[in-house]
């Protein structure tokens, strides 16, 4: 079937650390993946995207890392800041339905000044 | 460049009343899609338009429905709301055009609806 799943409900880092965030996903979904970050009262903001035929992506100050092997993709964000503290959502994408997000339950991000 | 925008931003209705949501996708962008959010259930996919056709649907009950516009505006209906029906109803949008293809999907706001 089709799942995403995070790894860990809530994370938190000290200001200037470098956070990773943590998805697995099962097999059929797994053509496409977003990362969202959420702050409260907004809809999900697009940070990044990778492809099933990408390993590694960059942003500003953010990586995405695909591992298809183990079915694994991490966000990585450097120098964390305290307007990074939110909720991070991994989403992916099933095969021939792109307009469909299966989404992760989604990790909250705290940052400690 | 506007965003995705959803009206209304709240909503409050009584159980077993229907509620119309709107969204106007980015300029130029014809696939539009809905979830919905709940503390419980997380995002889920309603379902997703594109010229005017419903191109794929989620797990809902046929309560909630949808439609697409001419100029790529969507509308999500829900009929005879319950109580398990409060949440927040994202809209998102895309460049997306073929079956097979895949894009960035950018959301708005939300409309939070709360059904007492």
């Amino acid at each position: 079937g089709e799942s995403v799943g995070l790894h860990l409900p809530t994370l938190s880092v000290q200001e200037g650390d470098n956070s990773i965030i943590n998805c697995a996903y099962s097999n059929s979904a797994s053509d496409y993946f977003i990362w969202y970050k959420q702050e409260s009262g907004k809809g999900p903001q697009f940070i990044i995207d990778i492809r099933s035929n990408m390993d590694k992506r960059q942003g500003q100050r953010v990586t995405v890392l695909l591992n298809k092997t183990v079915k694994h993709l991490s966000l990585q964000i450097a120098a964390t800041q305290p307007g990074d503290s939110a909720v991070y959502f991994c989403a992916g994408v099933p095969y021939n339905q792109g307009g469909k997000l299966i989404f992760g339950q989604g990790t909250e991000l705290s940052v400690k000044p | 460049k506007a965003g995705v925008t959803q009206t209304p931003r709240y909503l409050i209705k009584t159980r077993g009343q229907q509620v119309t949501l709107s969204c106007s996708p980015i300029s130029g962008h014809r696939s539009v899609s809905w979830y919905q959010q709940t503390p419980g259930q997380g995002l889920q996919f309603l379902f997703e338009y594109f010229s005017e056709t419903q191109r794929n649907k989620g797990n809902f009950p046929g309560r909630f429905s949808g439609r697409q516009f001419s100029n790529s505006r969507s509308e999500m209906n829900v009929s005879t709301l319950e109580l398990g029906d409060s949440a927040l109803y994202l809209c998102a949008s895309s460049r997306r055009t073929g079956v097979g293809t895949n894009e960035k999907l950018f959301f708005g706001s939300g409309t939070q609806l709360s059904v007492l």
